[in-house]
């Protein structure tokens, strides 16, 4: 399978505990991104890395949460202390033409803080 | 500020009873407008992407329409496979995607 990975595909945690999650992008798509999804939204933009710059990170990305993607291929997430509010559907996605931005999506991160 | 208002949130229909879904947009320069269909506990799969005002994309029995204003997704005598979520997400010129919430689709046999 040669789409986009992500690990672990589900997550229980404590309040208060950090957790990280893995992507790994389609194998030359130098653009990846991480958004958030609540149940009966859609996904929300969290942070976005060209190769392995961050370029942008929206307001919903508190100073709990920390992404990086240090060769330029896999990226992690971190959640430092936990809170409830922290429970969605993290996902990746990754694309590799800048004109028309196309995504494709992992199968995302279920995150349940306890 | 960007937005995607998704209609109807949900539809429930009987298979081959055709319908379509609505995505009405505000968004300042449209570089692309894309069509995802969601299961549930998945992440979103790509259907089609559309450039301009006029443009149709066809996959399966389904078709994604494009006027300055909105987009439609037609589905075609649905099957009870066709049951998912399907997301509308508009593409400004920036790096993200502008998401709407989305209409469950339910297709009964």
């Amino acid at each position: 399978d040669t789409g986009v990975s992500q690990d672990p595909r589900h997550k229980i945690t404590k309040r208060g505990q950090n957790v990280t999650f893995r992507c790994d992008p389609i194998s030359e798509h130098n653009r990846l991104y991480w958004y958030r999804q609540t149940l009966g939204q859609g996904p929300e933009f969290l942070t976005y890395f060209q190769n392995e710059a961050q370029l942008e990170k929206s307001r919903l990305l508190s100073d709990r949460f920390s992404a990086e993607r240090p060769k330029g291929s896999f990226s992690t997430l971190e959640i430092q202390r936990t809170e409830q509010g922290d429970s969605a559907m993290y996902l990746c996605a990754s694309s590799s033409n800048p004109t028309n931005n196309e995504q494709f999506f992992g199968p995302g991160t279920r995150l349940t803080v306890l | 500020e960007d937005q995607v208002t998704q209609s109807p949130e949900a539809l429930r229909l009987q298979e081959g009873e055709s319908s379509s879904l609505n995505c009405s947009y505000t968004v300042s320069g449209l570089r692309g407008l894309f069509w995802y269909r969601q299961d549930p506990g998945k992440g979103p799969e790509f259907l089609f992407t559309l450039y301009s005002a006029g443009e149709e994309k066809e996959k399966e029995r389904l078709k994604a329409t494009l006027t300055k204003k909105e987009s439609f997704l037609h589905i075609t005598a649905p099957k009870p496979e066709d049951s998912a979520t399907y997301l509308c997400a508009v593409h400004p010129g920036d790096y993200k995607l502008s998401f709407g919430a989305g209409t469950t689709v339910t297709v009964r046999a």
